[in-house]
């Protein structure tokens, strides 16, 4: 079955650039939506954005200043990046993902999660 | 922005009761596409239902989700210990997508 693993560095430096990539394993990264979702401690969920394997993305508007996402599809893999972080963007990175269709953006798998903590 | 407020916070009840839970959104959701996760401790959410009602993939029958416009329910039928985690709602019917606070089941 499809698993996704996120990878990066666990410690990023205030007004710095977090830099997360996702791999799809045991399955195509292709016709599905790819998303991130992020969830600051003891806190609930917050949706970050998704890409499509062809590269379409949506962001959520309260970052989207400040966030990129993009797929390589030859790697089975996407990646996110925030740039400027904070204090407040320290969290556990989830990537997961959402069923092909174009209307069905609820998350089906997900990886196990990554702590980043913004400090210097 | 849909703002979805789930309730109880937290619903203190012991193995074999029944769980009900609810989620209320701010305004309608787009053809009631709301989900429900379950998380553990250290883990990732896990999706249960989609669609206001169907269970996902491997999902004991015991989770039903019901609802539809702002009030959206789920109802756990007979708890086992293994159910007592938080639960988050989440809708998909409009961007960006969103998701409820969270109700922490515990054990009574």
């Amino acid at each position: 079955q499809v698993q996704l693993q996120e990878s990066g560095p666990g410690l990023v430096k205030p007004s710095e650039t977090l830099s997360l990539t996702c791999t799809v394993s045991g399955g195509s990264i292709s016709s599905y939506y790819w998303n991130w979702i992020r969830q600051p401690p003891g806190k609930g969920l917050e949706w970050i954005g998704y890409i499509y394997y062809s590269g379409n993305t949506n962001y959520n508007p309260s970052l989207k200043s400040r966030v990129t996402i993009s797929v390589d599809t030859s790697k089975n893999q996407f990646s996110l990046k925030l740039n400027s972080v904070t204090a407040a963007d320290t969290a556990v990175y989830y990537c997961a993902r959402a069923p092909p269709g174009g209307y069905y953006y609820y998350m089906d798998v997900w990886g196990k999660g990554t702590t980043v903590t913004v400090s210097s | 922005e849909i703002v979805l407020t789930q309730s109880p916070g937290t619903l203190s009840l012991s193995p074999g009761e029944r769980a009900t839970l609810s989620c209320r959104a701010s305004q309608s959701v787009s053809r009631n596409y709301l989900a429900w996760y379950q998380q553990k401790p250290g883990q990732a959410p896990r999706l249960l239902i989609y669609g206001t009602s169907n269970r996902a993939t491997g999902i004991p029958d015991r989770f039903s989700g019901s609802g539809s416009g702002t009030d959206f329910t789920l109802t756990i039928s007979r708890l086992e210990p293994e159910d007592f985690a938080v639960y988050y709602c989440q809708q998909y019917g409009s961007s960006p997508y969103t998701f409820g606070q969270g109700t922490k089941l515990e054990i009574k």
